[in-house]
C-alpha cells in the first residue's frame, strides 16, 4: 500500500513564524504536490516537484515556498506566517509517466495561525 | 485558476437511496477523477474515467463523462450511512504532461441519514 505521511495533524504557530509542513511518501514517486483547502474553495495546488530539486509553482505559491533534496520528501515552507494561511494543507503524490495515475494523499495537516 | 464546480454543494438522503453528484470542468481533459474526503482526512480516490470513456462502473459507483458538456456525474446507488463524506471531482489537463497535475471541484458534502 502506498503511504503518504504528514509530519503533524495539527499545528498551531504564531503570526511571523518560519513553519515547515514536512510530507513522506514510501513509493518512489517522481510527483509530489502541495494543496491547501479552505471551505467552499476546493483543493488550490501551491507548488508540486517532479524530481529532486525540481519544483513548479501551482496556482498560489505567494507565501509558500518548497523544498525537496531527497525523492521521498517534500516540505513546505512558509517563511513568515500569517493568519490567512489559517488552512488545512494536504500533501499528496504520484508516479511520472503519461499513464494517467490516481493521486495518494496524505492524512493533511490543519494549521492555526494565531 | 480553472476549477471545476460541483453540484450540488451538499445533498441529503436516507440510508439505501441513490446520490447523485455532478462535476462541470472548463478546458479539455485527458482523464477525470473521483475521490472521496471524510471528515478533516486526506482524500481517497475512487475511480478514473478516461476522456474516450463514457461510463465506468466501480461497486457500487457509476460515473458518466461527456466531454461535449464538459460534465461529469458520480452516482452513488444504495447508499450507506458510511458513504457520508464529500466527494470530489478532479481533472487532468492533457498538456499536463507527465506530471500528472489535477484540476479540483469544490465539492460535493454528503450526509446519509440512518
Amino acid at each position: 500500500d502506498v503511504k503518504v505521511t504528514q509530519s503533524s495533524r495539527y499545528l498551531v504557530k504564531r503570526t511571523g513564524e518560519k513553519v515547515f509542513l514536512e510530507c513522506v511518501q514510501d513509493m518512489d514517486h517522481e510527483n509530489m504536490f502541495w494543496y491547501r483547502q479552505d471551505p467552499g474553495l476546493g483543493l488550490r495546488l501551491i507548488y508540486f516537484s517532479y524530481d529532486v530539486k525540481m519544483k513548479e509553482k501551482g496556482d498560489i505559491p505567494e507565501g509558500y515556498s518548497v523544498s525537496r533534496e531527497k525523492k521521498e520528501r517534500f516540505s513546505l515552507i512558509l517563511e513568515s506566517a500569517s493568519t490567512n494561511q489559517t488552512s488545512m494543507y494536504l500533501c499528496a503524490s504520484t508516479p511520472l509517466g503519461d499513464s494517467p495515475y490516481e493521486q495518494y494523499f496524505g492524512p493533511g495537516t490543519r494549521l492555526t495561525v494565531t | 485558476s480553472q476549477q471545476g464546480e460541483e453540484d450540488p454543494q451538499a445533498l441529503s438522503i436516507q440510508e439505501g437511496e441513490n446520490a447523485t453528484m455532478n462535476c462541470s470542468y472548463k478546458t479539455s481533459i485527458n482523464n477525470l477523477q473521483w475521490y472521496r474526503q471524510n471528515s478533516g482526512r486526506g482524500l481517497v480516490h475512487l475511480i478514473l474515467i478516461r476522456s474516450n470513456e463514457r461510463e465506468k462502473h466501480s461497486g457500487r459507483l457509476r460515473v458518466t463523462l461527456d466531454t461535449s458538456k464538459k460534465s461529469s456525474s458520480l452516482l452513488i446507488t444504495a447508499s450507506r450511512a458510511a458513504d457520508t463524506a464529500s466527494y470530489f471531482c478532479a481533472s487532468a489537463n492533457p498538456y499536463g504532461g507527465a506530471t500528472n497535475k489535477l484540476i479540483f471541484g469544490t465539492g460535493t458534502l454528503l450526509a446519509v441519514q440512518p
